[in-house]
């Protein structure tokens, strides 16, 4: 089957460090999507991960092991405006669909 | 600016009443998906088109209906077999290769 596993919630203090794990287990993989989305809003594309490796992109950063069916998503610096649901999406091989397999999301609060 | 628009923002649905959403993308993109996402959980895939005149469902097309009769619109009907149409209801496209999923603002759905 499919599955896609990450914590449901997790808490961290504005400007500390947070990492989200996510692990997967499908049965085609075409990369690892992460997205952020804020309560009642459309989810915001934020890395991709295809090969194994560290993605960086500002205070956000991506790791992905292929072998381990393995990702975390790493946020630096936390600001409040941070809070939001992270989700994790693995995508199937085009001839299938290219489609999205979500896992549940990860709601983070940022404290002050 | 290119991106997805869907409409209406909030939609209500009456028993034994069909409903469409739409969405339409300027993006110039192959495939497209529609996504029902619950309170508290991740999106779940209803249907989806990589090509015009062509469509598959996804993990939960019961109750529902898709047509892709051009490139640049996917429109989904909820019918009245769909007994619990209650959740946000999110599209979003792609092409082929490394691109990300961009996903419309959503429309939520309510039963009067």
């Amino acid at each position: 089957g499919q599955n896609i596993d990450q914590p449901t919630e997790m808490t961290a203090t504005e400007g500390a460090i947070v990492q989200i794990n996510c692990t997967y287990q499908t049965s085609g993989f075409n990369g690892l999507f992460w997205y952020q989305q804020h309560a009642g809003e459309a989810p915001t594309f934020l890395s991709y991960n295809v090969l194994d490796g560290l993605e960086e992109k500002g205070r956000f950063s991506s790791f992905l092991s292929r072998s381990k069916g393995y990702s975390y998503l790493l946020l630096k610096e936390l600001q409040m405006k941070d809070s939001a649901s992270y989700l994790c999406a693995v995508r199937d091989l085009w001839n299938q669909g290219g489609k999205l397999i979500f896992g549940q999301g990860t709601e983070l609060s940022v404290k002050p | 600016d290119g991106g997805i628009t869907q409409s209406p923002k909030y939609l209500f649905r009456k028993e034994g009443q069909n409903v469409t959403l739409s969405c339409e993308q300027n993006l110039n993109h192959d495939a497209m998906y529609w996504y029902r996402q619950d309170p508290g959980q991740g999106l779940r895939l209803i249907y989806y088109s990589q090509i015009v005149n062509d469509f598959q469902k996804g993990d939960i097309a019961e109750g529902y209906s898709v047509s892709r009769e051009k490139k640049e619109s996917f429109p989904l009907t909820v019918t009245s077999a769909q007994k619990n149409p209650t959740a946000f209801y999110l599209c979003a496209s792609t092409n082929r290769g490394n691109q990300p999923q961009h996903f419309g603002d959503g429309t939520r759905l309510s039963i009067l």
